[in-house]
């Protein structure tokens, strides 16, 4: 079946640090793939999103590129910030022909000043 | 502009009691999603719902939990003789075409944080 991996955290940056996230996927098909950022007490919120091959998501500053050859959409940021830390979700839909979306286990990011 | 709403945002139950969530999607979304959180883990689907309609429920346990989403009013998801091992967040998504027709793109809810004691 699909399956989403993306690296544990949690990760720790200073501030206006550069910001990569790394993902992954499995998936019959050609998904959809998708960020997703969850702060504390909060529901997911559509990050950014991109629907083929490189397709590039962007929203906020945080980019990532759809690469089919190496089946990864990694999420990167130039210059974090403090009001950047959260858990961030990686996840993909379509691609065994389900609804539902598939999602990795998240990576909690934190940011110092 | 609502966004989707999840009630109550808390719910503490003892085991063997019944848990309702609910769910009220955005406005002109007619499709429903439920998933499960549990505590260091990521989202799993459990069902996808149109009004009056279960589409794949292929996520969701196969005892003890149903959904629902009928003409009028929120979706529910109901979880029956609850015990220690459902407490989770579950959250609600919507869409306004199946995954198929808008690639996959879903909004969520604040979710509902479930605790079975």
């Amino acid at each position: 079946g699909d399956s989403v991996t993306q690296m544990e955290g949690p990760v720790t940056l200073s501030e206006e640090a550069f910001l990569t996230i790394n993902c992954t996927y499995t998936a019959t098909g050609y998904p959809s793939l998708f960020w997703y950022v969850q702060y504390p007490g909060e529901g997911l919120q559509l990050l950014l999103k991109a629907t083929k091959a490189d397709d590039k998501g962007s929203n906020k500053g945080f980019e990532a590129t759809y690469r089919k050859e190496t089946t990864s959409f990694h999420l990167e940021k130039g210059s974090v910030q403090v009001s950047d830390s959260a858990v961030y979700f990686c996840a993909l839909g379509g691609g065994g022909g389900a609804d539902g979306l598939t999602f990795g286990k998240g990576t909690h990011l934190i940011i110092q000043p | 502009n609502a966004g989707v709403m999840q009630n109550p945002r808390h719910l503490v139950r003892r085991r063997g009691q019944e848990a309702r969530l609910r769910c009220s999607p955005m406005k002109g979304h007619s499709h429903v999603y439920w998933y499960r959180q549990l505590p260091e883990e990521g989202l799993k689907f459990m069902v996808y719902l149109q009004k009056e309609n279960i589409i794949d429920e292929s996520g969701m346990p196969k005892e003890r939990f149903s959904a629902e989403f009928p003409k009028e009013g929120p979706s529910i998801l109901r979880i029956q003789q609850v015990v220690r091992g459902d407490s989770a967040a579950y959250f609600c998504a919507s869409s306004t075409t199946s995954g198929r027709e808008n690639s996959y793109e879903q909004y969520f809810g604040p979710g509902t944080r479930l605790t079975v004691t």
